[in-house]
């Protein structure tokens, strides 16, 4: 859905790099949920945030990453030191207030060479 | 913990045909299920959204069913064509405070002209 917008789309990183990416939700939402496409796999749940505050991060791995909602601009998955295994598609979503429908981003696509 | 299995993993059809494609999940006690189409290197597009209280859901040509008792959905196309061609993904959110949703890991449908 293009009321929620990530960036960059494709981001490549060298192994022990920082990778940042970002979300930034539809208007007037104040969640987001980060999920993980490794290949060949289905997504999984990483982390939801809302605004300033973690509420569920038992997705995340336990090193390496971590993730903000600041009050003011987008979430930041942030992923340290990247690893090949790091290499994935990651989606953030937000979820309709009204009937509950999941609408997603258009993926930030992680290569680490 | 909610577990979610799609069947069969790929699906090769000529066009024309009519076809079904399943999901099952292990705990009934979902809050909705939806279905996304993936297509490759994209984000996820909303098919069709069912409430737990929902029986099925239509939207043109695609039809989705759910039987929380048996733990089942599955999605309907009639009349397939060369651009259903993608992947498709079923989501199960469960109840509580907030959603939480689970994955399936897809089918890949192929529609051959």
């Amino acid at each position: 859905n293009a009321g929620v917008m990530q960036n960059p789309r494709h981001l490549v990183r060298r192994r022990g790099q920082e990778a940042r990416l970002r979300c930034s939700p539809m208007k007037g939402h104040s969640h987001v949920y980060w999920y993980r496409q490794l290949p060949e796999e289905g997504l999984k749940f990483m982390v939801y945030l809302q605004k300033e505050n973690i509420i569920d991060e038992s997705g995340m791995p336990k090193e390496r990453f971590s993730a903000e909602f600041p009050k003011e601009g987008p979430s930041i998955l942030r992923i340290q030191q990247v690893v090949r295994g790091d290499s994935a598609a990651y989606f953030c979503a937000t979820y309709g207030t009204v009937n509950t429908e999941a609408f997603f981003g258009q993926g930030t696509r992680l290569t680490v060479v | 913990k909610q577990e979610v299995t799609q069947i069969p993993a790929a699906l090769s059809v000529p066009e024309g045909e009519n076809l079904v494609l399943n999901c099952s999940f292990t705990d009934s006690a979902i809050y909705n299920l939806q279905w996304f189409r993936q297509d490759p290197g994209k984000g996820l597009t909303s098919l069709l959204l069912i409430q737990s209280s929902q029986r099925e859901q239509t939207s043109g040509r695609l039809n989705a069913s759910l039987d929380k008792s048996s733990g089942r959905s599955t999605l309907y196309i009639a009349a397939s064509q060369p651009g259903d061609s993608a992947t498709y993904l079923c989501a199960v959110a469960s109840s509580g405070g907030y959603q939480k949703v689970t994955f399936g890991t897809g089918t890949k449908l192929q529609v051959i002209p």
